[in-house]
């Protein structure tokens, strides 16, 4: 079955600990992206990836890595985490089709930062 | 940046009415979609049209576009309880690099 995956799915964790949300898709997409999701603000692109070894900022990167060292994989990472970053996260991933991206969205991350 | 602005922001109709959500954006754009979103769930492409066309139509979905007004509808007809969601539209950018913005979205409550 076609799908992308995240992992957690749920986190709760503390200011300033590190953590990694892992993305993996398995449509062979050069294309995968990161977004969060706030009330009232939509969604919000945080990172993305063209294909391995090239990503580039979104609109909101402060606060976030990404690395593509496969092309199956685009994991997030929080180095120090802190409230504002509380949020439903999604990755999502997509390969051009006559120029367009539908893109394919994991089940999301709710993460809260205490 | 929000390219996207949705109109109503919230809907609610009865089961069996028609639904219609609006959305105007900013830039010039290779095509706009459609996605609905389950609460708290991930987003499901719905339908998706080009600039070059002006009505599009996928089973109860019918999708139209305006360029030289920048804005697209969503007409969701004979709902049912189960069209309840939140749907968004995305617009490309003309980037060709596979970013979507999306608009804030419209939360729909379909009453059985």
């Amino acid at each position: 079955e076609a799908q992308v995956t995240q992992n957690p799915r749920y986190l709760i964790t503390v200011t300033g600990k590190k953590l990694t949300v892992t993305c993996s898709q398995n449509m062979n997409h050069e294309y995968m992206s990161w977004y969060r999701q706030d009330p009232g603000l939509g969604l919000r692109q945080i990172y993305y990836s063209m294909n391995v070894e090239v990503t580039d900022k979104g609109d909101v990167p402060e606060g976030y890595k990404v690395s593509r060292k496969e092309k199956r994989n685009f994991p997030l990472i929080l180095e120090s985490p802190s409230p504002n970053q509380t949020s439903l996260y999604f990755c999502a991933s997509s390969s051009p089709i006559a120029g367009v991206h539908e893109q394919y969205f994991g089940p999301g991350t709710r993460l809260t930062v205490t | 940046s929000q390219q996207g602005e949705e109109d109503p922001q919230a809907l609610s109709i009865q089961e069996g009415e028609n639904a219609t959500m609006n959305c105007s954006y900013k830039t010039s754009i290779n095509n706009l979609q459609w996605y609905r979103q389950n609460s708290g769930r991930g987003l499901v492409h719905l339908i998706l049209i080009r600039s070059n066309e002006r009505e599009k139509h996928s089973g109860r979905l019918r999708v139209t576009l305006d360029t030289s007004k920048k804005s697209s509808s969503l007409l969701i007809t004979a709902s049912r309880a189960a069209d309840t969601a939140s749907y968004f539209c995305a617009t490309d950018e003309r980037s060709n690099t596979g970013k979507l913005i999306f608009g804030q979205g419209t939360t729909l409550q379909v009453k059985p």
